[in-house]
């Protein structure tokens, strides 16, 4: 089975904290993402990477940075919290090579809180 | 603008009957249409994948329809019953190197 890990559930930071969110997949998958899902808004594309040390912008990229320095890790960075930042966040993976997407696997996701 | 809509934010239904989910998009031309399941606080789950060359694809009680005419997807579930109940997500393939792109969901409720 695939299985797609994410370092917390539950996270607590401050703002203007620097705050690293640690996803790591088993499979082997060529593509990795990171989510953000608000009530209401579902789910916004962050960044996503077909390779290792490639990344490329989705939807809502401001605020946030990544990095994936081995192809089972995809680490998302926020620079800076602030509170509009308090989001379940959710990390997925895929298999598909050239950018061809296929199913996703998700993480059991990361529920962070600014204060 | 590049929509895609599930039209119904919530559905109860009474258990037992067929539950049917839309998912309509607007300026996507995509490859393959899928569907997720997402309990509360959980991530979302793969359940199945339609390509648009196929008009409809069954997994036990779920089928999936899709109409590249009407850019229409329908999900159904038949036989509902209380453990159905979840969010369920569309999400699509636009193009040939872009992500999925997610819509928001429809949280089906199923009474006993």
């Amino acid at each position: 089975d695939v299985k797609v890990t994410q370092s917390s559930r539950y996270l607590v930071k401050r703002t203007g904290e620097k705050v690293f969110l640690e996803c790591v997949q088993d499979m082997d998958h060529e593509n990795m993402f990171w989510y953000r899902q608000d009530p209401g808004l579902g789910l916004r594309l962050i960044y996503f990477s077909y390779d290792v040390k490639m990344k490329e912008k989705g939807d809502i990229p401001e605020g946030y940075s990544v990095s994936r320095e081995k192809k089972e890790r995809f680490s998302l960075i926020l620079e800076s919290a602030s509170t509009n930042q308090t989001s379940m966040y959710l990390c997925a993976s895929s298999s598909g090579l050239g950018g061809l997407f296929t199913e996703a696997f998700f993480g059991q996701g990361t529920r962070l809180t600014v204060v | 603008s590049q929509k895609i809509e599930q039209n119904s934010e919530a559905l109860n239904i009474q258990e037992g009957k067929t539950a049917t989910l839309t998912c309509n998009y607007t300026n996507y031309s995509p490859a393959y249409l899928q569907w997720y399941r997402q309990d509360p606080g959980r991530g979302p789950v793969f359940l199945l994948l339609i390509r648009e060359n196929e008009k409809e694809k069954r997994k036990e009680r779920l089928k999936v329809t899709f109409d590249t005419t009407l850019k229409q997807s329908l999900f159904h579930i038949t036989a509902s019953q209380p453990a159905d109940s979840a969010t369920y997500l569309c999400a699509l393939l636009a193009a040939g190197n872009t992500p999925l792109v997610f819509g928001k969901g429809t949280r089906l409720s199923v009474i006993a």
